[in-house]
């Protein structure tokens, strides 16, 4: 069974560039997550979607990201403009139950 | 909202030997404790959860410990091995929220020396 999965897995930006981030989740999943994790830190959610909408993004700064999910299986993260602060890795999970399942996450580094 | 507070930050240990790392929370409506492990440039994986009607879950050299009157909960590895080195991360669910919804704590690096 293929796992979740994340696109790119690395992306080195300029800062004030936008940037975008894929995630497919395992087939089935209707809860899906982007978490955030700096170097050293646990993950931090950043949205919540179950299906397609959004039921939790209290933790997302939405003056510079936002998200979608339209079809309530792939979803995008995007961020514009980006900031050095945002270098961090961005994790996508997804979940049927309680456990949660995550991908290989995607490591921005903005210069 | 909810806490989650993890003890050590690092911990070494000799092969062979036990580690032990703790975990409180603040919420104690909390029903839910995964324990994930995440290797250096690797996702988290889930190695073991518990709930709260239960004090205790093993799972071979892994075991679970949940104490809801003090909010706490540890993850007991015995007989540790170099390949158990690792970042492991607690998570309970946020104050009034989906279990879902997973609060982790900062992480507690391990270290088995051969």
């Amino acid at each position: 069974e293929a796992g979740v999965v994340q696109s790119p897995r690395y992306k080195i930006i300029e800062k004030k560039q936008p940037v975008a981030f894929w995630c497919n989740p395992i087939s089935g999943h209707n809860t899906l997550y982007w978490y955030l994790q700096n170097l050293g830190q646990g993950p931090e959610l950043l949205i919540r979607y179950e299906n397609e909408e959004a039921v939790d993004d209290s933790q997302l700064p939405k003056d510079r990201f936002s998200a979608e999910r339209l079809k309530g299986v792939d979803s995008t993260l995007k961020i514009q403009p980006a900031e050095l602060g945002d270098s961090a890795v961005y994790l996508c999970a997804s979940s049927l139950g309680d456990e949660a399942f995550f991908g290989q996450g995607t490591r921005l580094t903005v210069v | 909202g909810e806490n989650v507070e993890q003890h050590p930050s690092t911990l070494s240990v000799q092969e062979g030997d036990s580690a032990v790392i703790k975990c409180t929370y603040s919420d104690s409506a909390s029903n839910y404790f995964p324990w994930y492990k995440q290797e250096l440039g690797k996702r988290p994986q889930l190695i073991i959860d518990i709930r709260s009607n239960v004090g205790e879950k093993k799972d071979q050299r892994i075991a679970v410990t949940l104490n809801k009157t003090a909010k706490h909960f540890s993850l007991h590895i015995t007989e540790t091995q170099p390949e158990d080195s690792a970042v492991y991360f607690c998570a309970a669910p946020p104050i009034g929220g989906s279990q879902g919804n997973l609060i982790f704590g900062k992480g507690t690096k391990l270290s088995v020396k051969p």
